[in-house]
């Protein structure tokens, strides 16, 4: 079973525009994480945001969480074709493991 | 990826034969953890272990085993491949809790079960 969805499933931007991706969750957590997953590739942890907090940075990430609607979103500013690759988030509903979404494929065109 | 080597990165195998796949680490991790990625399903947890000879199951483990025998070894067997095992598998380790830390993957192994 998946703890967090992301939306959209798919996204397909110009470089140097911003990419928002967005997380929902069912129960309640401690933190939610951000992985990025390149092609071919693992998943590489971008961002950890507890749950006492509702926004962090990190660069040209922006996360934010709010718990009260169970939801999470990134924003990537001036996005690079470099960003394309897959996102996901993923919460600590279980105790001592994380659960993935499903992720959001972000594309972004030169 | 630095710190967590995963072996073979690619096999193919035939059903009803086992299979095993290594997880190994340099960074006296305690937490060690098998997923595998489908497409339409995400990662699932399979199992994951959180010391020498202390593991656990997750999400779905039917039809897989794991020993971990040294903090920086942990293995993941099929104990007879079938087709709907046919996946790229993940292994992930920890520092601490996932509530603290977050997780640094291996850079998986493409199965293929015909």
């Amino acid at each position: 079973s998946q703890q967090g969805e992301e939306d959209p499933q798919a996204l397909s931007i110009q470089e140097g525009e911003n990419a928002t991706m967005n997380c929902s969750y069912k129960t309640s957590i401690n933190n939610l994480q951000w992985y990025r997953q390149n092609s071919g590739r693992g998943l590489v942890h971008l961002i950890l945001i507890r749950s006492n907090e509702r926004e962090k940075h990190s660069g040209r990430l922006r996360v934010t969480l709010d718990t009260s609607k169970k939801s999470s979103s990134l924003l990537i500013t001036a996005s690079r074709a470099a960003d394309t690759a897959s996102y996901f988030c993923a919460t600590d509903d279980a105790g001592n493991m994380l659960t993935f979404g499903g992720g959001t494929r972000l594309m972004v065109k030169p | 990826d630095a710190g967590i080597t995963q072996s073979p990165r690619h096999k193919v195998t035939e059903t009803g034969t086992p299979v095993t796949l290594r997880c190994h680490q340099t960074e006296n991790h305690r937490y060690m953890y098998w997923y595998r990625q489908d497409p339409g399903h995400g990662l699932r947890l399979i199992h994951y272990s959180y010391g020498v000879k202390d593991t656990d199951k997750g999400e779905v483990s039917d039809g897989y085993s794991v020993s971990r025998s040294k903090t920086e070894d942990f293995l993941l067997t099929l104990e007879s491949a079938t087709s709907s095992q046919t996946s790229v598998y993940f292994c992930a380790i920890s520092e601490g809790t996932a509530w603290d830390y977050g997780y640094t993957f291996g850079s998986g192994t493409r199965l293929t079960v015909v």
